[in-house]
């Protein structure tokens, strides 16, 4: 069964603090692994995609990993800020007949305090 | 970027009456538009895969008389939901995949409904 599950479920940092949310996965075939930002009441909006050869991908202060042998994603904030406050969301594309399907997790939520 | 919009943004209605969601690409053609629905807190779930000119797939669990989708151009396709009941109420979002695409999604803004 495809599945996608992250960690924590919900985190809570200080303004300026790194952090890194966790995404394990058992997808197949795979395809590509997102990491999507949901701020409350708005629609998903992409920060990264990685394929299977692709180790990291960076976007800003987000850095993204995949490791296709483990079957582990990581999502690096650096420096965070209040705006960075949202839900993330690892979501795996599954090669299926033509079109992929996407698999999503059921997300981080992080909370950055002053 | 391609953007994807969604009308409207929120909707209160009583119990019983119909409500039409509108998801448009505003910038590209989108043979296959999805809609979501999510409760609070959890993530997306996938309702329904909408292909432009013909019927709508839905996923096991899904009424699909009550969740009546129509997607009758390459940049527009709705969702009815009717006689909604108080247990409809969710944030529905629609994606649009980029046509030619396998799997180039973009999201819309969503849509806050709320049944008294």
């Amino acid at each position: 069964k495809n599945q996608v599950e992250q960690s924590p479920q919900s985190l809570i940092i200080l303004e300026g603090k790194n952090c890194t949310l966790q995404c394990n996965y058992t997808v197949s075939p795979f395809s590509n692994l997102r990491w999507y930002k949901q701020d409350t009441g708005r629609g998903p909006v992409s920060l990264t995609i990685m394929t299977f050869s692709e180790n990291t991908k960076s976007n800003g202060r987000y850095t993204a990993t995949l490791d296709a042998d483990t079957k582990q994603s990581s999502l690096h904030i650096t420096a965070s800020q209040l705006s960075d406050s949202a839900s993330y969301i690892c979501v795996v594309s599954a090669s299926s007949g033509g079109y992929n399907k996407l698999i999503f997790g059921a997300g981080t939520r992080l909370a950055v305090h002053p | 970027g391609a953007v994807v919009s969604q009308h409207p943004s929120w909707v209160i209605c009583k119990s019983g009456t119909s409500v039409k969601i509108e998801c448009r690409s505003l910038d590209f053609q989108a043979t296959t538009m999805f809609w979501y629905r999510q409760f609070p807190k959890q993530s997306l779930m996938l309702m329904a895969t909408s292909n432009e000119g013909s019927k709508a797939t839905y996923e096991q669990g899904v009424e699909k008389d009550k969740f009546l989708i129509n997607h009758a151009s390459l940049t527009l396709s709705t969702l009815t939901v009717t006689s909604a009941h108080p247990e409809d109420s969710s944030f529905y979002i629609c994606s649009a995949r980029v046509r030619g695409t396998i799997d180039t999604q973009y999201f819309g803004p969503g849509t806050r409904l709320t049944v008294l």
